[in-house]
């Protein structure tokens, strides 16, 4: 298994939701990120977990939650989104923190209401 | 910190031609330069990567090359084709190991 999955592939809000985004990685890699995306823009990074502590937050508002339960799972939750929040967010991971090789989810297009 | 530089960032040619993307960075240090491909509706696309040990690397019909005293590395796609039309991100590995993206080239191959 050579992929990054995410769900959903889209989710559509109001700004009281909660709602949260999955991705999975099934290749052994210990790093796993958050980025957001928008139009015509690079990724920005949001969050970096490294053995499933959290080692990077890119001073991200607190109503996006990150979680990572085990090596092979990647959560963002989700509370209280502003309409500037409506992205494409992408979930990547690499063998080590230090191993630059990130490899990238399809991503899950959020729209906040 | 690092910072990026990508031109251009619209690029058209003929199917079947060349297309060159070229990227400048601002920290010595970097030592690590991938680049990505997005197509529409889908996340980024590792394509090639170089290390500051190796000037060259080649993969099929792409290559990258990499400069370092001048602080540059360029994608070079030969024998363009339809499926290549996407938009291409350089970046760079920064000392905090973390990915530093330039803004995006917007491939387009006409027919």
């Amino acid at each position: 298994d050579t992929e990054v999955t995410q769900t959903p592939k889209h989710l559509v809000m109001g700004m009281t939701n909660k709602k949260s985004l999955k991705c999975e990685q099934h290749m052994g890699h210990r790093a796993m990120y958050w980025y957001k995306q928008k139009a015509k823009k690079p990724p920005e990074l949001m969050f970096v977990y490294s053995y499933e502590k959290l080692s990077i937050n890119e001073s991200v508002p607190s109503r996006f939650s990150p979680e990572c339960p085990n090596s092979s799972l990647l959560n963002l939750h989700l509370h209280a989104l502003q309409p500037e929040d409506s992205a494409l967010y992408l979930c990547a991971s690499s063998l080590a923190w230090a191993e630059e090789t990130q490899y990238f989810g399809p991503g899950t297009r959020l729209l906040v209401l | 910190g690092e910072n990026v530089e990508q031109h251009p960032s619209t690029l058209s040619v003929q199917e079947g031609d060349s297309a060159v993307i070229k990227c400048t960075y601002s920290d010595s240090a970097s030592n690590y330069f991938p680049w990505y491909k997005q197509e529409l509706g889908k996340g980024p696309q590792l394509i090639i990567d170089i290390r500051s040990n190796v000037g060259e690397k080649k993969d099929q019909r792409i290559a990258v090359t990499l400069n370092k005293t001048a602080k540059h590395f360029s994608l070079h796609i030969i024998e363009t084709q339809p499926e290549d039309s996407a938009v291409y991100f350089c970046a760079g590995g920064d000392s905090n190991y973390q990915l530093i993206w330039g803004a995006g080239t917007k491939l387009i191959i006409k027919p």
